[in-house]
């Protein structure tokens, strides 16, 4: 139990659907982010939240809405995705991101596994 | 261009056997973490080193920081079955806020 929860798990959607991802996160954290994980790539962020201000969009297309309202949510919104979106979507907090060396380490949700047809 | 790079991608080991994998970048880092990811999991922090020369032991995982702070390796003695996964490095660069991760190592140990 890593203290970071996602649901769903598993996601199949078509292109035309709107549908939305949950993350929360149980561990007093401030900051939040949004992951990609594709087949034999790295780990893409997307988007980062520190306390509830969103302090970074890595150039994410406007398909993906984040949107976080408190310290301890984050919603990822998904509408009108393309096949290639289908990955890994990892959710991630860390305690206070604030510059120091090693304030950035990441815990984990399990991720949902997003499948667009 | 990766800002750090992993090596080897995949490693396929008999159980009993020692294992190193290496995390390499030009950049210089103020922290580097590493995490193991089992399928259908997320990644899973096991360590972060701060220090340039800095070696963390985690029982049979030994961490190792480079002197110069832009690479580090994870060696794994005795590896068992318990120990595959996809092993990934982070790097947090100084007021850059994020972190970078390599693509990974997969590690399979057969029993």
């Amino acid at each position: 139990e890593t203290g970071v929860t996602q649901t769903p798990r598993h996601l199949v959607m078509g292109m035309t659907n709107k549908k939305s991802l949950k993350c929360e996160q149980h561990l007093g954290h401030n900051a939040m982010y949004w992951y990609k994980q594709s087949a034999k790539k790295p780990l893409e962020l997307m988007f980062v939240y520190n306390f509830k201000e969103q302090t970074e969009n890595n150039s994410v297309p406007s398909r993906f809405s984040p949107e976080c309202p408190n310290s301890s949510h984050l919603f990822l919104h998904l509408h009108t995705l393309q096949p290639e979106d289908s990955a890994l979507y990892l959710c991630a907090s860390s305690q206070d991101p604030n510059g120091l060396a090693g304030s950035y380490e990441q815990y984990f949700g399990p991720g949902t596994r997003l499948t667009v047809t | 261009t990766q800002l750090l790079e992993q090596s080897p991608q995949f490693l396929s080991i008999q159980e009993g056997e020692n294992l190193t994998v290496y995390c390499n970048s030009s950049s210089v880092f103020s922290s580097l973490q590493w995490y193991r990811q089992e399928p259908g999991e997320g990644p899973v922090l096991l360590v972060t080193v701060v220090t340039g020369g800095e070696v963390k032991k985690l029982k049979r995982l030994t961490f190792q920081f480079g002197d110069a702070r832009k690479d580090s390796s994870l060696h794994i003695t005795a590896a068992q079955p318990g120990d595959t996964g996809l092993y990934l490095c982070a790097g947090e660069k100084t007021n850059d806020y994020k972190l970078s991760f390599g693509a990974g190592t997969t590690v399979t140990v057969r029993a």
